[in-house]
């Protein structure tokens, strides 16, 4: 399985500023994933990111506010866009296997005040 | 539509005791089925896939399709069990774009 890295692994933020999460992979991979985990809630995805088009938002999601790049294989970067209480949240990416499962990163706590 | 239901947020049992965690589904076609586990201050893994009819830590999980189910079960719990469970659905691959249906966990807790 893929070995993925995110930065930064938690942050607390001001309401109305941005943060940019990072997620590296160690080999390359089509599909990258990313998904919201809400205290005390599951998974929700946010967005699929693959390289070399934009990416598909899920219901509630918009790139307006959740902006993503996937500028090679192995990174992609997501934004978390004038941010409110509201997002504080883990923030996680994942890549697809060789199957259809996926491989998670360990996560961006982030708390917005 | 797609939906992962997990009825249990929170199981507690006896080390050395069964442990089933229930997870059942929703999905016009033929799924797969996953098991994620989440340790303490870990990052998400995945534990089980049904297609490979493995058993992980002792953990088997066979999908049953006339029931729509994929129970996790163990027959004699550890300590070292003691996680977040996350059961997923994802159509047959190339099928849904590679997502995942995740039910919202059971944390399970084995006591000494």
């Amino acid at each position: 399985s893929a070995v993925i890295s995110q930065k930064p692994s938690r942050d607390i933020c001001q309401r109305g500023t941005s943060l940019t999460i990072q997620c590296q992979v160690d080999s390359q991979v089509t599909m990258m994933f990313w998904y919201r985990q809400q205290p005390g809630q599951s998974l929700t995805l946010i967005a699929t990111a693959n390289q070399g088009s934009e990416a598909t938002y899920e219901s509630g999601f918009v790139i307006d506010k959740f902006p993503i790049s996937r500028p090679n294989l192995t990174f992609s970067t997501l934004t978390v866009s004038n941010m409110s209480p509201e997002d504080s949240s883990i923030y996680l990416c994942s890549v697809g296997g060789t199957g259809s499962e996926q491989f998670f990163g360990p996560g961006t706590r982030l708390t917005v005040l | 539509a797609q939906r992962v239901t997990q009825p249990e947020k929170l199981l507690s049992v006896f080390k050395g005791a069964p442990v089933e965690l229930k997870c059942n589904y929703s999905y016009s076609g033929s799924p797969e089925l996953f098991w994620y586990v989440q340790y303490s201050r870990q990052r998400l893994q995945l534990l089980l896939r049904h297609i490979s009819r493995e058993s992980i830590k002792g953990f088997t999980a066979d999908l049953n399709k006339g029931e729509t189910s994929f129970h996790l079960k163990k027959p004699f719990a550890q300590e070292e069990d003691s996680a977040m469970y996350y059961c997923a659905l994802s159509g047959p691959r190339g099928s849904t774009l590679g997502r995942l249906y995740f039910g919202r966990g059971t944390q399970l807790t084995v006591w000494p």
